[in-house]
């Protein structure tokens, strides 16, 4: 079944430990994003990847990082969390984008809650 | 770069009636608007998308309309079931890289 996964699904932990949110798809999609849901807000990208080693950042990036070794796995890494990064978190991906006459829609994870107390 | 409004924030309809929800964007240059429906605890499935070179496009109860010159764009699902409460985004983008998501409505179908 294509899918996009994410671990874990609820997670909650104290400011300043690390944590890592993984992200893995079996579609062999080139395009991944990390987006984050507060209510009210919609969804707002952090960080996204056009392939294997590309990564940029999106429009809240802060405090957070990403790494793309591998096609399949996008993580997304809080290297310090603090209580405003207390979430609701979507990986999503797609074939490749950034053409103006080839969007490919997004396939979305079920998503991540953190809350950092 | 681009803003997405999306309203209402919520909408209740009864069973059989007809739901709109409607998204105005800033950016001349978005040529895809995506709808996405999002039920509790799973992520957001895209349910019907427009690319700006059509003004409408429909599949069976739900179709989106779009108007370039103003700058929105609309949902629209007919004969609504219970099982179409769920919370809806619009999405406006030029390319992957820049989609912005609207806030988001919930929508409720009472039976």
């Amino acid at each position: 079944e294509a899918q996009v996964t994410q671990n874990p699904r609820y997670l909650i932990t104290v400011t300043g430990k690390k944590l890592t949110v993984t992200c893995s798809q079996n579609m062999n999609h080139e395009y991944m994003s990390w987006y984050r849901q507060d209510p009210g807000l919609g969804l707002r990208q952090i960080y996204y990847s056009m392939n294997v080693e590309v990564t940029d950042k999106g429009d809240v990036p802060e405090g957070y990082k990403v790494s793309r070794k591998e096609k399949r796995n996008f993580p997304l890494i809080l290297e310090s969390p603090s209580p405003n990064q207390t979430s609701l978190y979507f990986c999503a991906s797609s074939l490749a984008g950034g053409s103006i006459v080839d969007h490919q829609p997004q396939h979305f994870g079920d998503g991540t809650r953190l809350s950092i107390l | 770069g681009e803003n997405v409004e999306q309203h209402p924030s919520t909408l209740s309809v009864q069973e059989g009636d007809s739901a709109v929800i409607k998204c105005t964007y800033s950016d001349s240059a978005s040529n895809y608007f995506p709808w996405y429906k999002q039920e509790l605890g799973k992520g957001p499935q895209l349910i019907i998308d427009i690319r700006s070179n059509v003004g409408e496009k429909k599949d069976q109860r739900i179709a989106v309309t779009l108007n370039k010159t103003a700058k929105h764009f609309s949902l629209h699902i007919t004969e609504t079931q219970p099982e179409d409460s769920a919370v809806y985004f619009c999405a406006a983008s030029y390319n992957n890289n820049d989609m912005r998501f609207g806030a988001g409505t919930r929508l409720t179908v009472k039976p």
